[in-house]
């Protein structure tokens, strides 16, 4: 069976500091892999998605910025973190896209405090 | 631009009450819209509808589509303190590689008072 790992599983970060969040995926081969950000009080907002290795699309111009070094590996990183990146980051995977009998399934969530 | 909107935005009740959650939708090409129960982490899948008119369920939730009206319901029935979470809405939309994203709505909130 597939399961999809994330971490740290909690961070807290200084503003101006790098910043590093990796995610991987076991059990399936080629998965389409995507980042949300969950900020305070809101719905889920698309970051990145990833089709393929190497291939990545950005939803929001931001300071992050992701990569996809192997097929089941996806990572989130930035340079220079603001206060407003604070927020609780969710990985997912999906195997054909979305179809009629494909949905996303999300790993644990790494919780990010920028102070 | 796609959008869900997800009605109330948050909700409280008492053990044993049933409850209806509500999601709009805009978006082109429609094909399916999901629902998701997200706890303390991470979302867990609950339904995927595709058809207009047709119920899905799962014990004591259940879900079903208006196409016609670009909505969705989620029903929970004697309801429990364990039902307590947010209730996330989506639609895939179609991206420029060709596979699909979810567009999210913002949730509503679900308090169950014992």
């Amino acid at each position: 069976s597939q399961t999809i790992h994330q971490w740290p599983a909690t961070l807290v970060q200084p503003v101006g500091s790098p910043l590093s969040l990796e995610c991987t995926v076991e059990g399936t081969s080629n998965p389409n892999l995507y980042w949300y950000r969950q900020a305070a009080g809101r719905g889920l907002q698309l970051l990145f998605y990833s089709v393929g290795i190497g291939q990545i699309s950005s939803e929001v111009p931001q300071n992050l910025s992701a990569s996809r070094p192997q097929d089941r590996q996806f990572i989130l990183s930035s340079k220079k973190l603001l206060l407003s990146d604070s927020g609780f980051y969710l990985c997912a995977w999906s195997q054909f896209g979305l179809t009629s009998t494909d949905t996303q399934y999300f790993g644990p969530g790494t919780r990010l405090t920028v102070l | 631009e796609d959008k869900v909107v997800q009605s109330p935005l948050s909700l409280v009740v008492h053990e044993g009450d049933t409850v209806t959650l509500n999601c709009s939708y805009e978006v082109t090409n429609f094909r399916s819209l999901l629902w998701y129960k997200q706890e303390k982490k991470a979302p867990t899948f609950l339904f995927m509808l595709t058809s207009s008119g047709i119920e899905k369920k799962s014990g004591r939730l259940s879900s079903i589509l208006d196409k016609k009206e670009l909505s969705s319901i989620l029903n929970i029935t004697a309801t429990q303190t364990g039902d307590s979470a947010i209730y996330l809405c989506a639609v895939p939309r179609r991206s420029n590689f060709g596979n699909e994203k979810l567009t999210f709505g913002t949730g509503t909130r679900l308090t169950i008072i014992p």
